[in-house]
């Protein structure tokens, strides 16, 4: 069955240091899409992309950044971790419906999420 | 800003009982979402809603929408335990600038006593 994953589940690391949280979907979902979620904000979007070499700005994209060198995978990277970027992390896959120059988003599919700790 | 506010915030019933969610937005849509989320778990989708639609069914949900209102509302029959989770509603923006991003509410806590 397809799936998308997230590893590591927890992570627990010291402001400064550069963290990657990676993303795996075998749905063969050109979008693929990072959120945060915290207490009292609900789902926040950090970055996303619509496929190979596309990368694109959420809301709250400071201190982020995506690569996109395949359909699988989505890496995110918190350039230097800071004690705001303590969260839950998800990533998200979608199918995008498309027609005449306009764009939706269809059913995301998450994944299991990953715990961050900023000490 | 959020594009979708659910109401109430949080919900608690007796098992066997209804429960009703609302989900309220401010610009035109696509298609609206549902999602639940149990605790430390990722989202799971439950209903997609196209702006054409006024009503879906699937299983023991219904969603209702109302495009003249700008709301939708999910309705969980004959609730069990295992509902016990927040449920939360994303709107798809609608016309050509849409970007093919899901806007989140904040969700709506349900528990279900047994």
């Amino acid at each position: 069955d397809a799936e998308i994953t997230q590893s590591p589940r927890h992570k627990i690391t010291e402001t400064g240091r550069q963290v990657t949280l990676a993303c795996h979907q075998t749905w063969n979902h050109n979008n693929m899409f990072w959120y945060r979620q915290d207490l009292g904000h609900g789902l926040r979007l950090i970055h996303y992309s619509y496929g190979v070499q596309d990368t694109n700005k959420g809301e709250v994209s400071d201190g982020y950044s995506v690569s996109r060198s395949n359909t699988e995978d989505l890496p995110l990277t918190l350039e230097s971790a800071a004690s705001s970027q303590t969260s839950v992390y998800f990533c998200a896959s979608s199918e995008i419906g498309t027609s005449g120059g306009a764009r939706w988003a269809e059913t995301q599919y998450f994944g299991p999420g990953t715990r961050l700790l900023v000490l | 800003s959020q594009q979708g506010e659910e109401d109430p915030q949080a919900l608690s019933i007796q098992e066997g009982e209804n429960a009703t969610m609302n989900c309220s937005y401010k610009t035109s849509i696509n298609n609206l979402q549902w999602y639940r989320q149990n605790s430390g778990r990722g989202l799971v989708h439950l209903i997609l809603i196209r702006s054409n639609e006024r009503e879906k069914h699937s299983g023991r949900l219904r969603v209702t929408l109302d495009t003249s209102k700008k709301s939708s509302s999910l309705l969980i029959t004959a609730s069990r335990a295992a509902d016990t989770a927040s449920y939360f509603c994303a709107t798809v923006p609608g016309g050509s600038g849409n970007t093919g991003k899901l806007i989140f509410g904040q969700g709506t806590t349900l528990q279900v006593k047994p």
